[in-house]
This record gives structure tokens, sequence and C-alpha cells, in this order.
């Protein structure tokens, strides 16, 4: 159980569009999403917060405009990278908390590659 | 304050090694220390965690250490298997909730030699 899946697992765009990551909680409620961003070699840098029906909290330096995370439903969470620049390549991981089963710890997915060319 | 301190940043081990990675903190009311093994490519998986209120806890071939005093934790890979080559990240918690963010360490590369 306890399986967090993420789509696209690969993603590919041009400067300047838009792309949209998708984070599911297969076999679980998740009341809080997590984003995460981790570049080559690098650790997990949190991003957002989201919790589901309400607005997402960003760490510090986040751009909320740029970054715009929707949490609509207790299993789904998305992600959508305006604009995008090659500066937001990276990897792109989610993790969910499961909903009732206050001593679990986070879920991650498998992650998103995102290419901005 | 909110920084968790690895090292080392990479280590190579012969098979059937015990490769130790550690942590340090500086925020005490951390009260939530899980380690994660991520494989490239992959997202980070849970290994084992430990609460301030224990001084050691194994799973099969991971244990950790826990220097409450210290405030310095470490993680141990008994019988290292070449299967083990992964980054391994400590993290840190304000609570055992799952809906408490996470601070992560910066990473251990292991690689575990034949």
């Amino acid at each position: 159980g306890a399986v967090v899946s993420q789509h696209p697992s690969r993603v590919i765009c041009k400067s300047g569009t838009s792309v949209k990551i998708e984070c599911r909680s297969l076999d679980f409620q998740a009341t809080t999403m997590f984003w995460y961003r981790q570049f080559p070699k690098q650790s997990l840098m949190l991003m957002a917060t989201s919790n589901e029906g309400s607005k997402a909290t960003y760490e510090q330096g986040v751009e909320k405009d740029k970054f715009l995370i929707n949490h609509a439903s207790l299993t789904l969470s998305t992600l959508t990278v305006t604009s995008a620049h090659p500066e937001d390549s990276s990897f792109y991981i989610c993790s969910a908390s499961p909903w009732g089963r206050s001593t679990d710890t986070q879920y991650f997915g498998p992650g998103t590659r995102l290419t901005v060319l | 304050q909110q920084q968790v301190k690895q090292s080392p940043q990479s280590l190579i081990v012969q098979k059937g090694g015990i490769p130790i990675i550690n942590c340090a903190y500086e925020n005490t009311a951390f009260d939530y220390f899980p380690w994660y093994q991520q494989f490239p490519g992959k997202g980070p998986a849970l290994l084992i965690a430990i609460r301030p209120d224990v001084s050691e806890k194994k799973e099969g071939r991971f244990t950790i250490s826990f220097n409450k005093s210290a405030k310095q934790f470490s993680l141990h890979i008994m019988d290292s298997q070449p299967g083990d080559s992964a980054t391994y990240f400590c993290a840190a918690s304000l609570s055992h909730f799952g809906n408490e963010k996470l601070t992560f360490g910066t990473g251990t590369r292991l690689t575990i030699i034949p």
C-alpha cells in the first residue's frame, strides 16, 4: 500500500510554454501533499505544501505565480510550471501524507523529469 | 537553524563492509528523523526512522544511532551489498506526523564495490 504516482515521468517542452505535472495517491487519501525540486546530484528542496481544498503554502523564494499548485481532491495535486524557461529544468518530486494515519511519514512519487529547451 | 548537515558527500565501501553516514542538526524542536534511499531517476523511499526518545533503532540491516545531546544521528548499513549503492538522505521534521514538512540533508552517494 501507500503508492504515489506522478504523470508524466518525463516531459520536454519549449521555453515559454506551461507544463502540468500530476501527483496521485493511488491507495489512500491525502489531505497534505508536498512538492519538491531536485537538481542533479543535489538534495530535495521543498517548494510548497499543498492542502486539499485550500491554497498552497510556498517556501521562501519560490514564485507562487510561476509554480501553480492545485489540490482539488484527496488523491490529486497538480503542479503547473508556467512560462517555463531552461533554468526550470529539474526533477520534480511530490509526496503525500495519508489521511487518518497520524504516525505515517510521507510517501514519495517516482518524480517527473522536466527539460525546457 | 532549520539545516541538517550530512557527511560524507560520497562513500565507497567494499561488499560486506559497514558504511556509516552522519547527520547533525541544530533545531532542538526536531522530533522525527527519517532516512531515505534514492536510486537514480527515482523518488526517495523511506528506509528507517527514529524519534529522540530512543538511542538506537534497527530494521533488518539498517541501524540508526541517535545522540540527542550532541544533536547527531547516523545510519549504519550492515553486511552491505552492491544493491545498496544509492544516494542516502537524512531528514528531520518537527513531528512524526506525515503532514509535517521534512528538511533534508545534502545526501551521500554510496557505492558498494564487489
